[in-house]
């Protein structure tokens, strides 16, 4: 039974520019949750993804947003990358109806 | 809102208890979570408790809440150089799925 997967685990980019980050949930879980984690800090919640739709959003602004497709996998986007973008970040999966969340091994964003 | 704390740092010797603490604000239905996380990697959930319970036991894991004090501790019995990560607490409001992190509790085991 795979965990949850994010791909790809490193990436840098530089000021400007657009990212786009993946994460398959686990087998059974339709919901996943994006999670920003600076470098000496807890996560933040940045969004989560239910039926192909944003239901809930952290305080995070708009150059970030994100996609979830029929088969639960979902994708995150950030445009016009600052270079405090620079962080871990993590997908968690879970099924609706339930309140435990398993997280992916993240993927590190270095903006230049 | 939620807010979670945690003290910094803690370092035990090998063999010996560790009590990694934590405060929470919300006292509306909740869940608590203990994560760990190693090096470089993601979060590992180890164990959760629900707000209407004291207790909860998971091998050498020992969770105590008190509702009172919003307080959750979580014990590591036998600490073995192998638990050495930062340790979250964190918690959710039943039927909103975002999770509020703490910034994390590092252990260290002195072998």
């Amino acid at each position: 039974d795979a965990g949850v997967t994010q791909s790809p685990t490193h990436l840098i980019k530089t000021r400007g520019q657009q990212v786009t980050l993946r994460c398959s949930p686990k087998s059974g879980h339709d919901t996943v949750s994006w999670y920003q984690q600076a470098l000496g800090q807890g996560p933040q919640f940045i969004f989560q993804y239910y039926e192909e739709e944003e239901r809930q959003r952290g305080n995070f602004p708009d150059r970030f947003s994100g996609h979830q497709f029929p088969n639960y996998s979902s994708e995150l986007n950030v445009n016009a990358l600052l270079l405090g973008d620079s962080a871990l970040y993590l997908c968690a999966s879970s099924l609706s109806g339930t309140d435990t969340q398993y997280f992916g091994p993240g993927t590190r964003l270095t903006v230049l | 809102g939620e807010d979670v704390e945690q003290s910094l740092f803690l370092s035990v010797r090998e063999g010996d208890s560790s009590v990694i603490n934590c405060t929470y604000t919300d006292s509306s239905s909740t869940y608590l979570y203990w994560y760990k996380q190693e090096p470089g990697a993601g979060l590992q959930l180890l164990t959760y408790i629900f707000s209407n319970m004291d207790m909860k036991q998971d091998q050498r894991l020992t969770v105590l809440l008190n509702k009172k004090d919003k307080h959750l501790s979580l014990r590591i019995a036998d600490t073995q150089t192998g638990d050495s990560a930062i340790y979250f607490c964190a918690e959710s409001i039943r039927g909103y799925q975002k999770v509020t992190f703490g910034t994390g509790t590092k252990l260290q085991v002195i072998p």
